[in-house]
């Protein structure tokens, strides 16, 4: 049952700490998709990899956040420093392009920062 | 650039009555349009999507939705809901050409009432 994997689910932290959030695409697939779900703003998308390459990160502020795949079956989204506003759900999503026009969703990463 | 407007944040509904949820976009260049659905604490799953060919697609669950292009429009219907439909939807265009980066509207919560 092939699907796309992020870990942890739930995270805790406090402000000023590191989070690291990550996501294992499904074999195969060769894009990747960061998205944030809050209530205010709804899904965004981050950041968007193709064969492991920053396509598109201009959804991610810079300053705090960074998203890389440090191999084909592992992408990672790291926060340095968590600040309140970064609460959220944090949702990985894989494809294959192209040609296959669908994007699988995880489970979702849950993030509060107190 | 794209963008997704779901007209309704709520719809209530009682069991076996039929819905409609609104959806319209906008786009410079012609579009794949998609419908996903989020249960509680669950990632975003596919309903249906359209490509291309005909204008009325059928998806999972009972689900079908109509493409209008003169109207930019996209409503997902379903003629006899169930309890477990309850659950909130999202509508998402990606531009042709432009990998499987999907860009979301706010979503509609379908709230099934006995």
């Amino acid at each position: 049952d092939a699907r796309v994997t992020q870990t942890p689910r739930d995270k805790v932290t406090e402000m000023g700490q590191e989070v690291t959030m990550r996501c294992q695409p499904i074999l195969g697939h060769n894009t990747v998709f960061w998205y944030r779900q809050t209530m205010m703003q709804g899904l965004e998308l981050l950041a968007y990899f193709r064969n492991r390459a920053p396509l598109d990160d201009s959804g991610m502020p810079k300053d705090r956040f960074s998203a890389e795949m440090p191999d084909a079956t592992l992408a990672t989204l790291k926060i340095q420093p968590s600040e309140p506003r970064d609460s959220a759900v944090y949702f990985c999503a894989s494809g294959l392009a192209p040609g296959d026009t669908e994007a699988f969703f995880g489970q979702g990463t849950r993030l509060t920062v107190v | 650039a794209q963008s997704v407007t779901q007209l309704d944040s709520q719809v209530p509904v009682f069991e076996e009555a039929p819905v409609e949820l609104r959806c319209n976009y906008s786009s410079s260049v012609s579009v794949y349009l998609f419908w996903y659905v989020q249960y509680p604490n669950q990632g975003l799953q596919l309903l249906l999507k359209y490509l291309s060919g005909s204008t009325l697609v059928k998806g999972i669950n009972g689900f079908e939705a109509e493409f209008n292009k003169s109207q930019t429009s996209f409503h997902l219907r379903k003629p006899s809901v169930h309890i477990s439909d309850t659950a909130e939807y999202f509508c998402a265009v990606s531009g042709i050409g432009g990998g499987n980066k999907l860009t979301f509207g706010t979503g509609t919560q379908l709230k099934v009432e006995l």
